[in-house]
């Protein structure tokens, strides 16, 4: 079974700076997919950035980036230019590009904190 | 921009009452999905519906639970006879196909609390 642990449970950054927010994963499988989703206190699931593990290059997404690094099973996610709307709890998670229907495994997450 | 919905957005029952909560996922996506997320814990998934079947279910998803896509738009999820650790955020996703290859856009989710 595939798992994903995120290992900050509380991250806080200055307005403006780069956090980056850890994941690593564990599967024996060599095609996924890898998402990072965002859930402000409104609580709704929001889609940050999603990686192809097939794809070498890293994905990117306006302020957002990831460190996908495939053979340690890593996938942390850079934040550029923080700003206050980003402050919100951050869920990596993994999905089986075989056989599976897309069911999604999630980390713990980690919650974010951007100071002004 | 299309979305998914969820209705009610919060609800309150009784423990050993029933509950339905609705969907309406993204009118072209094929595949549907309920998670939970208990406060301040991790999101889980429950299950995943395909061709009006269950195509994949976790150990949460017990005989309590149930699924339907009644119509052409709705996709509901059942708790027969609610208990107090039933009590959780549910949120419903759907996509276009399986496998990862595209995004699973979720609602807005629904705030269970059994009492």
């Amino acid at each position: 079974a595939q798992t994903v642990t995120q290992s900050q449970p509380e991250m806080s950054v200055q307005e403006a700076e780069t956090v980056t927010l850890s994941c690593t994963y564990d599967t024996s499988e060599n095609n996924y997919y890898l998402f990072w989703y965002k859930q402000p206190p409104s609580r709704q699931m929001i889609l940050v950035i999603r990686q192809e593990a097939y794809k070498q290059q890293n994905a990117t997404e306006n302020r957002f980036s990831v460190n996908f690094q495939k053979a340690a099973k890593s996938f942390s996610l850079k934040i550029s230019d923080s700003q206050l709307g980003d402050t919100a709890m951050y869920f990596c998670a993994f999905t089986s590009g075989g056989t599976s229907y897309g069911k999604l495994t999630f980390g713990q997450g980690t919650i974010l904190t951007v100071h002004p | 921009e299309p979305e998914v919905t969820q209705t009610p957005s919060h609800q309150v029952t009784q423990m050993g009452q029933e509950v339905i909560l609705r969907c309406v996922p993204i009118s072209n996506h094929l595949y549907f999905y309920w998670y939970r997320q208990i406060l301040g814990q991790k999101v889980e998934f429950l299950v995943s519906f395909y061709n009006n079947e269950i195509s994949e279910k976790s150990e949460i998803f017990d005989d309590q639970f149930s699924v339907e896509r009644p119509d052409g738009s709705n996709f509901t999820l059942k708790i027969r006879s609610t208990k107090l650790e039933d009590s959780a955020m549910y949120f419903c996703a759907s996509t276009l196909s399986g496998g990862g290859q595209e995004t699973q856009y979720f609602g807005p989710g629904t705030r269970l609390l059994v009492l």
